[in-house]
């Protein structure tokens, strides 16, 4: 059964830098589209991005601009960063794997990260 | 504001059928035959229900199905369970530029 764990600082300063990685247990991270989407507090669900095992990657238009997201294929992590935080940055983060965009078929449980000074 | 609508709240009574919407646009849901569905229990990870429009997973029941007319889609679940009180989520592929929408979320609750 493949699982996913996202792990990182729950609390971030305005401006800094959100980093966290997804650890894929259970099954290969090559192959596959691992995604980043978030949920802030009340409100739905929003797509970050993904990247594909071969570290090609494709972001939300909106967020383009300041994130990142990178695959260690020798690790079974794949990471997301997300630069000059504000509040409205503040959302459970979850990480997911997809056989093709859009259909994600593991979820992992996500993590709450706070951005707050 | 999300760029799919779907009904803030539905509700039905054990054993009764009901339909969750997912409206978009030309643009997205309207274009492409790619709209999944998530069940989500809070604390809980996300459930993939429906792919594809209509496609269900190996292991979702069958009591769940999902359809779609022009730029609106549906997820109906029929012979409502306890078990099937969550929130719901749409998603759609969106062209090459804006690429994945979610819906906002629905609450289905049991009564």
């Amino acid at each position: 059964q493949v699982q996913l764990q996202a792990s990182g600082p729950g609390l971030v300063k305005p401006s800094e830098t959100l980093s966290l990685t997804c650890t894929v247990s259970g099954g290969s991270i090559s192959s596959y589209f691992w995604s980043w989407i978030r949920q802030p507090p009340g409100k739905g669900l929003e797509w970050i991005g993904y990247i594909y095992y071969s570290g090609s990657t494709n972001y939300n238009p909106s967020l383009k601009s300041r994130v990142t997201i990178s695959v260690d294929t020798s690790k079974n992590q794949f990471s997301l960063k997300l630069s000059s935080v504000t509040a409205a940055d503040t959302a459970v983060y979850y990480c997911a794997r997809g056989p093709a965009v859009p259909t994600i078929d593991y979820w992992g449980l996500g993590t709450l990260v706070t951005v707050s000074s | 504001q999300s760029a799919l609508t779907q009904p803030r709240s539905v509700s039905g009574s054990p054993g009764q059928s009901v339909t969750i919407s997912c409206t978009g646009t030309r643009s997205d849901l309207g274009s492409y035959d790619y709209v999944s569905w998530y069940q989500h229990h809070p604390g809980k990870a996300p459930k993939l229900m429906i792919y594809d429009v209509s496609q269900r997973p190996s292991g979702v029941p069958g009591r769940f199905s999902g359809s779609k007319s022009g730029n609106t889609a549906s997820l109906t679940i029929s012979g409502l369970q306890a078990e099937d009180e969550a929130d719901y989520y749409c998603c759609s592929y969106a062209g090459s530029y804006t690429l994945v929408v979610f819906g906002g979320g629905t609450k289905l609750t049991v009564l």
